[in-house]
């Protein structure tokens, strides 16, 4: 089984500032990971994704995450935010096994608010 | 190459009909995935198909259906709407691998209003 935490359902930065969100995963096998946004009435776009090569992973528009298996964590990070970055954020994951084909685990979403 | 195209995007129904949603994926993916997302419960699993065949799918009622297509194009079809069917509906497609961990591509969703 596997299953995926968002810690906040909201994260408030000011434009300029840190982003953090987190996200913490539990599995019995080693797990793909992955970081998506959605703006609003959009699809999902993916950010970035972690697939046990290297544990800190970037992404797109400066996004990163960090893999930590002690912690089963998989936190995203940007250095300064942008008021563009306003938008909800998902972290998935999955695991290759014959039972779980096709099937990825969603967070339940962190909507991130930039303010000028 | 163009991306995964939903149809319709926005759509209104009334309690008892039924409603059939399209997806066709990325020219050369073979899996097709569908989500329901609502603000209450986010996003969910519904099925997943690949080659034709549905591979898994999530816990939803029987009313929730799907298939897929050997152009790999898939529709899902709800049947006696309910109100709490209302909700934004997801296909994403990817590569296809056997085991299916790679990254998925949305569409950008076909918006469902039952009255």
């Amino acid at each position: 089984a596997q299953s995926v935490t968002q810690l906040d359902s909201h994260v408030s930065v000011s434009e300029g500032t840190p982003v953090l969100l987190r996200c913490n995963y539990s599995s019995s096998y080693s797990p793909s990971l992955f970081w998506y946004v959605q703006h609003p009435n959009k699809g999902l776009q993916l950010l970035l994704k972690y697939t046990s090569a290297a544990t800190l992973v970037k992404g797109i528009n400066g996004f990163e995450a960090e893999f930590k298996k002690s912690e089963t964590s998989f936190h995203l990070t940007k250095p300064s935010a942008h008021m563009s970055d306003a938008a909800e954020y998902f972290c998935v994951v999955s695991v290759a096994l014959w039972t779980n084909a096709g099937k990825s685990t969603f967070g339940d979403g962190t909507t991130l608010t930039v303010k000028p | 190459k163009a991306g995964v195209t939903q149809t319709p995007r926005y759509l209104i129904k009334t309690r008892g009909q039924q409603v059939t949603l399209s997806c066709s994926p990325i020219s050369g993916h073979r899996s097709v995935s569908w989500y329901q997302q609502t603000p209450g419960q986010g996003l969910q699993f519904l099925f997943e198909y690949f080659s034709e065949t549905q591979r898994n799918k999530g816990n939803f009622p029987g009313r929730f259906s799907g298939r897929q297509f050997s152009n790999s194009r898939s529709e899902m079809n709800v049947s006696t709407l309910e109100l709490g069917d209302s909700a934004l509906y997801l296909c994403a497609s990817s590569q296809g691998q056997i085991l299916n961990t790679g990254e998925l591509f949305f569409g950008e969703g076909s918006r469902l209003t039952v009255l």
